[in-house]
């Protein structure tokens, strides 16, 4: 099956400051790769996606790059807000198993004032 | 869209006692999935339908966890007897097949606390 791997597992930053975080997968077949946001005590929401077909996808202050030949994908926050503050999870997943996501272990960001 | 709907949100029990926990998935959605989050092994699929047919349940930890899908509206996750280690969040979620890939909607979630 496939393998998420997701760094790093906690991040801090200033706000308006950025943040990345990063994510490798090991099935070349996947082809499209989710991320969601779970801030405390909510479910887990979808913030943006990304296809195998598309290297870059940006959504005002939230872009996720994806290099298909190093098998990462990762996201960016620029200007960050304390709102921002949230678990971060990224996925992975295959056309041959739809909705079948394999998820990475997450990131704690933490937005200072 | 009411999106997907858990229930109970919250429920304590004690050891041994059985657990039924319940989900709505979207209207027109065909796969259902059941998720578990725990902070020591994160999002874990426990078992995902489609059409109401079990696809894969080998996430589903043993013997005492069964899962049901009667109709295109209704499921149930169902834990008996209950143990301590099965205290965890459990998040249904889902989706359906169209262009716009494999996006997968969670409901709110089911908060499981077994004393």
């Amino acid at each position: 099956g496939e393998n998420v791997e997701q760094h790093p597992s906690t991040l801090s930053v200033q706000e308006g400051d950025s943040a990345v975080i990063k994510c490798t997968y090991s099935d070349s077949a996947s082809n499209y790769f989710p991320w969601y946001k779970q801030e405390l005590g909510k479910r887990p929401q979808l913030i943006i996606d990304i296809r195998s077909n598309v290297g870059e996808k940006k959504d005002q202050r939230i872009a996720v790059t994806l290099n298909k030949t190093a098998k990462h994908f990762s996201l960016h926050i620029t200007e960050t807000q304390p709102e921002d503050s949230a678990v971060y999870f990224c996925a992975a997943s295959k056309g041959s198993t739809l909705g079948r996501l394999y998820f990475g272990r997450g990131t704690q960001l933490t937005v200072w004032p | 869209d009411a999106g997907v709907i858990q229930s109970p949100r919250h429920e304590v029990t004690e050891m041994g006692q059985e657990v039924t926990l319940r989900c709505k998935p979207i209207s027109g959605h065909d796969y259902l999935f059941w998720y578990r989050q725990t902070m020591m092994r994160g999002l874990e699929l426990l078992i995902y339908f489609n059409n109401n047919v079990p696809i894969d349940d080998s996430g589903m930890p043993e013997d005492r966890f069964s899962a049901k899908m009667p109709n295109a509206s209704f499921s149930t996750l169902k834990i008996q007897p209950s143990e301590p280690r099965d205290s965890a969040v459990y998040f249904c979620a889902s989706n359906r097949k169209d262009s716009a890939g494999n996006t997968i909607y969670f409901g709110e979630g089911s908060w499981l606390t077994v004393v």
